[in-house]
């Protein structure tokens, strides 16, 4: 069973490029959640998605960031009109349902952006 | 809100020696705690977890106690390696779908 998929792996954009991150989660598993991880920080929580719905989209920022869930394909996060401050490395899990004291989140490799 | 408070980093310890990262949290309602293990150039995995007060997570070695009365979940392992050499992060999650993370503390295990 495949783990958890990102790519690209390493991504360079010039300001005011956009960005697009791919997420494919562990089969079967139908919620995936991003978290930026700025240089020496933790990671913060963006988004959780589940097919087609949008469940939590409260550590997104109010602009330029978008993230889908399509019923077939992966998940996509979008960031229009990069600037240098969207540096990171940019996490995707997923787990098999999104309620549960018990549920684990399978991380991806994550997405390094680098804004030139 | 949420919030996960890691013991600063960096760690640097020699082979064998005992190691203590500390976490505390506060959270509302009662969280699932979470200790991850991130080595370079890696995502985020599992290294243990505990649902209730007293649980203890255990994972190669390492444990974790969740101690409801302190706030606590801090990380433990009697004898490190070489190959634990690696960033530590205290999670918790609340059912909500989203976790919340410490900062991190990087370990550095010297031969």
């Amino acid at each position: 069973n495949a783990g958890v998929m990102q790519n690209p792996r390493h991504l360079v954009r010039r300001r005011g490029q956009e960005a697009r991150l791919r997420c494919s989660p562990m089969k079967g598993h139908s919620h995936v959640y991003w978290y930026r991880q700025l240089p020496e920080e933790g990671l913060k929580f963006m988004v959780y998605l589940q097919k087609e719905n949008i469940i939590d989209e409260s550590g997104m920022p109010k602009e330029r960031f978008s993230a889908e869930f399509p019923k077939e394909g992966p998940s996509i996060l979008r960031i229009q009109q990069v600037v240098r401050g969207d540096s990171a490395a940019y996490f995707c899990a997923s787990s098999p349902t999104g309620t549960g004291l018990d549920i684990e989140q399978f991380f991806g490799p994550g997405t390094r952006l680098t804004v030139l | 809100g949420n919030s996960v408070t890691q013991m600063e980093g960096p760690v640097t310890l020699s082979e064998e020696a005992f190691l203590t990262i500390n976490c505390t949290y506060t959270a509302t309602g009662y969280p699932s705690l979470f200790w991850y293990v991130q080595y370079p150039g890696e995502g985020l995995q599992l290294l243990l977890k505990a649902t209730k007060a007293d649980d203890k997570g255990s994972n190669k070695g390492f444990e974790a106690t969740y101690r409801k009365e302190t706030t606590s979940f801090h990380l433990e392992k009697g004898s490190v390696q070489v190959s634990d050499s690696a960033v530590y992060f205290c999670a918790l999650d609340t059912n909500a779908g989203k976790s919340t993370f410490g900062d991190g503390t990087t370990l550095t295990v010297k031969p």
